[in-house]
């Protein structure tokens, strides 16, 4: 069965440092795609980044960086120089290659401080 | 990014009342996905269409569920009837194809009393 499991409820961190999410999945398929989703408090949920598990380089898009250790699970979500408006519920998700069915964590709450 | 539209963005119905939830995605969008989000939980799927046809369902996805897109119009998921525990927000995507990313709206909050 596919699971996807976001340990941490909550982090607190103050702007312009660093934060990484973590996240863990299970699958038995070799080939899968692995997502960082954002819901802010308005509710909208944006699309931040993407890994798909045939690729060995981490993707990065602007302050955005994944952590991709395929051995382990793993896709955790870096944020470099945190903003105040990087507040969120952050949801990281996966699909199978073959099943077009998006399976979402529990999502981590961040909190960014001055 | 892709938008994706949802109207209305709130609805309050009584419970057995038929509500139906529309979204547009974004036009040049293939597939489209119906998800489920009780307060403070995750989202879960409901389902999945392409091509005028359910692809694929969870098993939330009950009896009283329907989607269509007639006519290449809105894509909606009609409730009929309603129970208490529909209530939830219903948020609608969109991908190009099935290995592109899903792009969200930012979900119809139904409150069925």
């Amino acid at each position: 069965a596919q699971k996807v499991t976001q340990t941490q409820t909550s982090i607190s961190v103050v702007e312009k440092t660093t934060v990484t999410m973590d996240c863990v999945y299970e699958t038995r398929d070799s080939s899968y795609f692995l997502f960082w989703y954002k819901q802010t408090a308005s509710g909208e949920i944006v699309f931040l980044i993407r890994q798909d598990s045939y690729k060995k380089e981490n993707a990065t898009v602007g302050h955005y960086s994944l952590n991709f250790q395929k051995p382990k699970s793993s896709i955790g979500l870096i944020i470099t120089a945190t903003q105040i408006e990087d507040s969120a519920v952050y949801f990281c998700a996966m699909r199978m290659s073959n099943y077009n069915v998006l399976y979402f964590g529990s999502g981590t709450k961040l909190t960014v401080e001055p | 990014g892709p938008k994706v539209l949802q109207i209305p963005s709130h609805q309050i119905i009584d419970m057995g009342q038929m509500v139906t939830l529309n979204c547009d995605p974004v036009s040049n969008h293939l597939y489209f996905y119906w998800y489920k989000q009780i307060l403070g939980q995750q989202m879960e799927f409901l389902v999945n269409f392409y091509n005028g046809k359910v692809m694929e369902k969870s098993k939330l996805f009950k009896d009283q569920f329907s989607v269509e897109r007639p006519d290449g119009s809105y894509f909606t998921l009609k409730i009929q009837p309603t129970a208490l525990e529909d209530s939830a927000v219903y948020f609608c995507a969109s991908s190009f194809d099935s290995a592109e990313t899903l792009y969200f709206g930012s979900g119809t909050r139904l409150t069925v009393l």
